[in-house]
């Protein structure tokens, strides 16, 4: 069976660091594009990265651009989202989800980790 | 990137057929068949209903189907039941630069 657990989530201030873990069973970790997306309290659904099978290749949406990196450990079956100089507006629960692809199609997806990012 | 664009809310009585549309651009629907559709009801994380643009992961209800034409994509869900009441949420390819972009969601009541 097939699970995503994500872990790490929190309040934090803003300008702030926080990372986020995903754990991942039930298939072959190495071979999937993994994403985080996020949704925020009350809104929408908005993608935020994308990694490769073997990390090699990575995008981030254009609000996280150079504060946000994603990561995985396919040793440990583990994926990372490392979020500095956090912002209200990142505030929202963050879902890891497992895509057929670079594009999406996400078949798998995580319960979510709440980050809320508040003086 | 840009969201795609959906009804805020559709409603229907149950046994009738409901469409939701989501309008992208040339850049987006318009150039990959790469649209999926998800339902998400609260609280819960979003489950895949369609992907490709017309085609139903194993166990999704075949009341689900999906369709493109142009720059949108369409979502029907036929023979309503009150379990169908969910938000419905697509997404798209949005190519290079843009990556993944999601429609803004739609709340689909049945009376």
């Amino acid at each position: 069976e097939v699970q995503l657990v994500e872990s790490g989530g929190g309040f934090i201030q803003p300008g702030g660091s926080l990372r986020l873990s995903c754990a991942a069973s039930g298939f072959t970790f190495s071979s999937y594009w993994m994403h985080w997306v996020r949704q925020a309290p009350g809104k929408g659904l908005e993608w935020v990265s994308r990694i490769s099978g073997d990390g090699s290749s990575t995008s981030h949406a254009d609000s996280v651009k150079g504060r946000f990196t994603i990561s995985r450990d396919n040793a440990k079956n583990t994926l990372f989202l490392q979020m500095n100089s956090l912002r209200a507006e990142d505030t929202a629960v963050y879902y890891c989800a497992r895509g057929s692809g670079y594009y999406g199609d996400f078949d798998y997806w995580g319960q979510g980790t709440l980050v809320t990012a508040s003086s | 990137q840009s969201a795609l664009t959906q009804p805020a809310s559709v409603s229907g009585s149950p046994g009738q057929s409901i469409t939701i549309s989501c309008t992208g651009t040339n850049n987006d629907i318009g150039s990959h068949n790469l649209v999926s559709w998800y339902q998400q009801h609260p609280d819960k994380a979003p489950k895949l209903i369609i992907y490709e643009v017309n085609n139903r992961p194993s166990g999704v209800s075949n009341r689900y189907s999906g369709s493109k034409s142009g720059n949108t994509a369409s979502l029907t869900i036929s023979g309503l039941q009150a379990e169908d009441e969910s938000d419905y949420y697509c997404c798209s390819y949005g190519g290079r630069g843009t990556y993944v972009v999601f429609g803004g969601g739609t709340k689909l009541t049945v009376l």
